[in-house]
Formats: structure tokens, C-alpha cells, sequence
């Protein structure tokens, strides 16, 4: 199986605030590379696929980068909508894997 | 829009098999290029892939539900269901249904179900 590590595991911060979230794959996975975001009691809703596509809809504050093994995830001007948990998320291999999750908090 | 919808008993016994539905409007589980997957989240914990069927009916499971799990279709009624056998209280999540679209150069999750909390206890 392909592991998938996230950083930080939470974090403070405020809006307006400028935030990064980091995604590592065990093994190079190209650009195999999903981000999802999910709010409490909600499924999860795609954001970014292969690794830097934004998908329709999604605001443009939100921006992924990557390649290989490692992925970031920049949020731009937070605003108050975006606290949550997101997750990145491999489809390299028919296996799908998720990283353990990161949420961004107040 | 294409919408998903889960339903199924909420509560089932240690060692009985769990079975659940996902009922899809705005598109057709057997055309176009789409897997249909399911998808588990405990309480208060990460997401994990169970397994997913192709509009050709053929399957892929997570390997850790060892052979406990069977993804079906039923065309006819356009929905795709889940079976568990022999679940245990490790067994208790929410599950959600949900579209992959994949392309040569990306696959990825795009349409959800609400998901569906389903506890295993006595």
C-alpha cells in the first residue's frame, strides 16, 4: 500500500491568514495526487486533482503544487468558510489511500 | 448534478453480515468512463477506501477487509450496494458512497453521498 503522511496535524489560524498543508507519499506517485476538504457531519468535497488542477467551483484562494512524493496544499486570504479538515488523498494505485487529515482551526 | 444517495439499517449485530444501498439520479451507474466506490470514516478518525465497481461490473476491494466485502449494481434501479460480512464494533462508521472519474493523467472522487452512520453493537 502506498502510505500517505500530512503536516501539520492541526493548526490555529485566522483570517486572512496565508496557510500550507504538506503531503508525503511512501513512493513517487507522479501527480497522482487528490485534495479534499471536509467540514464536521459532511462528506468530504474535492478541491484539487492531479495535484494542482482546480476543480470547477472551487475558489481560487485555494492552489495545490507537487509532484513525485511531495504535495502542498497553500490556501490564500482564509476566510471563514475554510476551517475544516482536509485530506490528500493517492490514485496512483487502484489501492486509493487517504492521509490522516489536517485541520485548519480558529 | 449527479447525486448519491445512501440507505440501510443504522444499527446491526457483531457477526451479521451489514448490507447498505446507493441510489444515484442524474447520471447512469452503467455508461461513461466512472467507477463507483464506497468509502468509511470511524468517528473521529481518516478516511478509508473499501472498494469500487466500473460500469462493466468488474470490482477492486481494499485488501485489509480481506474477502468480508462485496460491491454489486443493480441497473435496473441505478444503485450500487455494499455488503460486510461478519462485522464487528471496528465496523462502525459512517459510509459514503461516491463517483471516481478517472482520465490518463488523474482519478479522483467527485460526486458524494451524504454518508450513512451505521454502529455495530449488540
Amino acid at each position: 500500500d502506498i502510505q500517505m503522511t500530512q503536516s501539520p496535524s492541526s493548526l490555529s489560524a485566522s483570517v486572512g491568514d496565508r496557510v500550507t498543508i504538506t503531503c508525503r507519499a511512501s513512493q513517487n506517485i507522479n501527480t497522482y495526487l487528490n485534495w479534499y476538504q471536509q467540514k464536521p457531519g459532511k462528506a468530504p468535497k474535492l478541491l484539487i486533482h492531479a495535484a494542482s488542477t482546480l476543480q470547477s467551483g472551487v475558489p481560487s484562494r485555494f492552489s495545490g503544487s507537487g509532484s513525485g512524493t511531495d504535495f502542498v496544499l497553500t490556501i490564500n486570504d482564509l476566510q471563514p468558510e475554510d476551517f475544516a479538515t482536509y485530506y490528500c488523498q493517492q490514485s496512483y494505485r487502484i489501492l486509493f489511500t487517504f492521509g490522516p487529515g489536517t485541520t485548519v482551526d480558529i | 448534478q449527479v447525486q448519491l444517495q445512501e440507505s440501510g439499517p443504522g444499527l446491526v449485530k457483531p457477526s451479521q453480515n451489514m448490507s447498505l444501498s446507493c441510489s444515484v439520479s442524474g447520471g447512469s451507474i452503467s455508461s461513461g468512463s466512472y467507477y463507483w466506490s464506497w468509502i468509511r470514516q470511524p468517528a473521529g478518525k481518516g478516511l478509508e477506501w473499501l472498494g469500487r465497481i466500473y460500469v462493466s461490473g468488474s470490482t477492486n476491494y481494499n485488501p485489509s477487509l480481506n474477502t468480508r466485502v462485496t460491491i454489486s449494481r443493480d441497473t435496473s434501479k441505478n444503485q450500487v450496494s455494499l455488503k460486510l460480512n461478519s462485522v464487528t464494533a471496528a465496523d462502525t462508521a459512517v459510509y459514503y458512497c461516491a463517483r471516481i472519474y478517472c482520465s490518463p493523467m488523474t482519478c479522483y472522487l467527485d460526486f458524494w453521498g451524504q454518508g450513512i452512520p451505521v454502529t455495530v453493537s449488540s
